[in-house]
């Protein structure tokens, strides 16, 4: 069963722009994690944040964690054609905080 | 360091049939996933080894898919017998300790049933 639903399904912006994209979940959870998707390859790490922060910041990307709404988002700044993929949130829940995945959001950067 | 290696790439076999995906993690990684992603969607938990030994199976449908994880290292995914819906990609990925750690993938392996 999905836990993480991402907001919006799809995005199309202009290089250069920012790109927000929401994730929300139902049951408590020990981590948020997002990963990023190129066509044909697996999944790589982008930022993972754990229950008790609220903003983690890895180059051009800012992760928030809202515990209260039950809601994370993603923002890429200055975004380049590179970074056209999909994205997927990750919730870690229980003792051996499952990983468990949205269905993604699908960027497409123009140049 | 050396990435997640997974194999074969591609595979194509007819409902009914047998086929097995193998999978070696990164060095020193003690736990492995095996998550199965139908396209359109985000990836779904198979199974989860930490080291040897099985943390989570409850998404595995255990009537037609096995794993096991040989000297708490390298993988393999069997299904037997194949169903149309069992196309997908299998995707396998170990991280350091367990789910709190960032997971690290390989590349897949893209299954056809026909």
């Amino acid at each position: 069963s999905q836990q993480g639903e991402e907001d919006p399904q799809a995005l199309s912006i202009q290089e250069g722009e920012n790109a927000t994209m929401n994730c929300s979940y139902k049951t408590s959870i020990n981590n948020l994690q997002w990963y990023r998707q190129n066509s044909g390859r697996g999944l790589v790490h982008l930022i993972l944040i754990r229950s008790n922060e609220r903003e983690k910041h890895s180059g051009r990307l800012r992760v928030t964690l809202d515990t209260s709404k039950k809601s994370s988002s993603l923002l890429i700044t200055a975004s380049r054609a590179a970074d056209t993929a999909s994205y997927f949130c990750a919730t870690g829940t229980g003792a051996n905080s499952k990983l468990t995945f949205g269905k993604g959001i699908t960027l497409s950067v123009r140049p | 360091e050396a990435g997640v290696a997974q194999s074969p790439r591609y595979k194509i076999i007819e409902k009914r049939q047998s086929v097995a995906f193998w999978c070696n993690p990164i060095s020193g990684h003690a736990t492995l996933y095996w998550y199965q992603q139908i396209l359109g969607q985000g990836p779904k938990l198979l199974i989860q080894f930490q080291n040897n030994g099985v943390v989570d199976d409850s998404q595995l449908p255990k009537d037609r898919f096995s794993a096991e994880r040989l000297k708490g290292v390298d993988s393999t995914l069997k299904i037997q017998p194949a169903k149309l819906e069992d196309s997908a990609v299998y995707l396998c990925a170990s991280s350091l300790i367990d789910s709190n750690s960032p997971l690290h993938f390989g590349n897949g392996t893209r299954l056809t049933v026909t």
